[in-house]
């Protein structure tokens, strides 16, 4: 049962340009979501994070925005540059789970050309 | 401390040999994870410590797959009788108690069974 979805593989924008990666979710517990970024042949890398009491978290050129009526959530990452080139995990976990068990999306590859 | 470290970081074995994946977390990190990653998926969580205990594995996690944490240090997950189904990047992640960071994640172990 995939709880956590990322319905779009991967995207392709030009640098310098806004890119806009969507996530949904099944899961009302939820309130608590982590994007990740994975280069090739590393693990993933802590990103940006949203807790359920905000709508929105940014940090430098990311920004993560969370619509919890709609149970979606994007990251935005403006200006896009070409070492944004990697795969991009949503994740979410509900604090009832206080250990941090984590759902993770399929991923977006995010190409950024020149 | 150069963050989670992962070993091997590549195995080839032949099925129904019994490997066993070692992770070193972060020093102060009182939690370490074990997640599976597949081509084309996000991560999968297998399993859960908090010090040396485990606290929860997977449904995922059948009875050939072991995981230890002894002393709250170093983990070792172990798979006995590979299966061509176990092939996969087997990650490890180690945080401290508080979702706001995240894991940090290791390079992962990639498994081949042939």
């Amino acid at each position: 049962d995939q709880q956590v979805k990322q319905n779009s593989p991967s995207l392709s924008v030009q640098e310098g340009r806004i890119s806009i990666l969507n996530c949904d979710y099944t899961n009302s517990m939820f309130d608590y979501f982590l994007w990740y970024k994975k280069y090739p042949a590393e693990g993933p890398t802590f990103l940006i994070s949203i807790s359920s009491i905000k709508d929105k978290n940014e940090d430098g050129r990311f920004t993560v925005f969370l619509n919890k009526s709609a149970k979606h959530l994007s990251l935005h990452i403006v200006p896009s540059q070409p070492g944004d080139s990697a795969v991009y995990f949503c994740a979410a976990s509900a604090m009832d789970d206080s250990w941090g068990k984590f759902q993770f999306g399929a991923g977006t590859q995010v190409v950024v050309t020149p | 401390d150069t963050g989670v470290s992962q070993d091997p970081r590549h195995k080839i074995t032949k099925r129904g040999q019994n490997v066993t994946f070692r992770c070193d977390p972060i020093s102060e990190h009182n939690r370490l994870y074990w997640y599976r990653q597949t081509l084309g998926q996000g991560p999968e969580f297998l399993t859960y410590f908090q010090n040396e205990a485990q606290l929860e594995k997977s449904r995922l996690l059948s009875d050939r797959f072991s995981a230890e944490r002894p002393k709250g240090s170093f983990s070792t997950l172990e798979i006995q009788r590979t299966e061509q189904g176990d092939s996969a990047m087997y990650l490890c992640a180690s945080s401290v108690s508080g979702l706001d960071y995240g894991y940090t994640f290791g390079s992962g172990t990639r498994l081949t069974v042939v």
